[in-house]
């Protein structure tokens, strides 16, 4: 089946240490989304690839990077954790109709980060 | 800017009938989303709505009303495995996600 592959499901780090959180998919899209969610609150978008187009967020800390070498794959890339960004990560991915934000996203199953 | 509202909790009844609203206020607005989450999971996508009405999809329903800027998502013959999180998501350049409502199913 088609779909949107996160690694791992769980990650565990510590204060200020590096993580790569990975997303993959098999539909074919062209946009790829990251998304930070935290406990009962809404997604919140950090940034999106259209193809290879980067568009970040004007609120995303430069914490946060993303990488996307080719259609299949995405990164999200935090430099140097806080506590504050333990979340839940989110990765979706649409396929643009030329209709600009009515194009459905899928999600992916989501990357629990715990910060020590 | 930009405020959706929900209400965070709601409870039903196992084969009943619940309605959970969503009221907006956007600077451009092109649909309005529904996403279901079940605790630690994805978002999974329910209903589309672009123009007013409702569309009817199973035992979901989901309504708009653009010049209100309101929307309701119907849940008929509820099941226990309803119990999940309903996120309204406004549909701009980008989606813009409420905080959504924790609906609760009990036998």
């Amino acid at each position: 089946d088609a779909m949107v592959i996160q690694n791992p499901r769980y990650q565990v780090t510590q204060f200020g240490k590096p993580v790569t959180l990975s997303c993959s998919q098999t539909l074919n899209h062209n946009v790829m989304y990251w998304y930070q969610q935290k406990s009962s609150q809404a997604p919140k978008l950090l940034f999106h690839y259209y193809d290879k187009d980067f568009n970040n967020e004007a609120d995303t800390p430069d914490n946060f990077q993303s990488r996307r070498p080719n259609t299949s794959f995405c990164f999200l890339d935090i430099r140097s954790p806080g506590l504050g960004d333990a979340a839940m990560y989110l990765c979706a991915t649409s396929k643009t109709s030329g209709r600009p934000g009515a194009d459905t996203q899928y999600f992916g199953p989501g990357t629990r980060l715990t910060v020590l | 800017g930009q405020n959706i509202d929900q209400p965070t909790e709601m409870t039903a009844t196992e084969g009943a009938i619940v309605q959970i609203n969503c009221t907006y206020q956007t600077s451009g607005f092109n649909g309005l989303f529904w996403y279901q989450q079940h605790a630690g999971e994805a978002p999974t996508f329910l209903s589309y709505n672009v123009l007013d009405g409702l569309e009817e999809k199973g035992r979901f329903s989901s309504f708009l009303s653009r010049s209100k800027g309101y929307s309701y998502l119907l849940l008929k013959e509820l099941q226990m495995k309803d119990s999940a999180s309903y996120l309204c998501a406004v549909s701009r350049d980008k989606l813009i996600f409420g905080t959504g409502t924790r609906l609760q199913v009990f036998p």
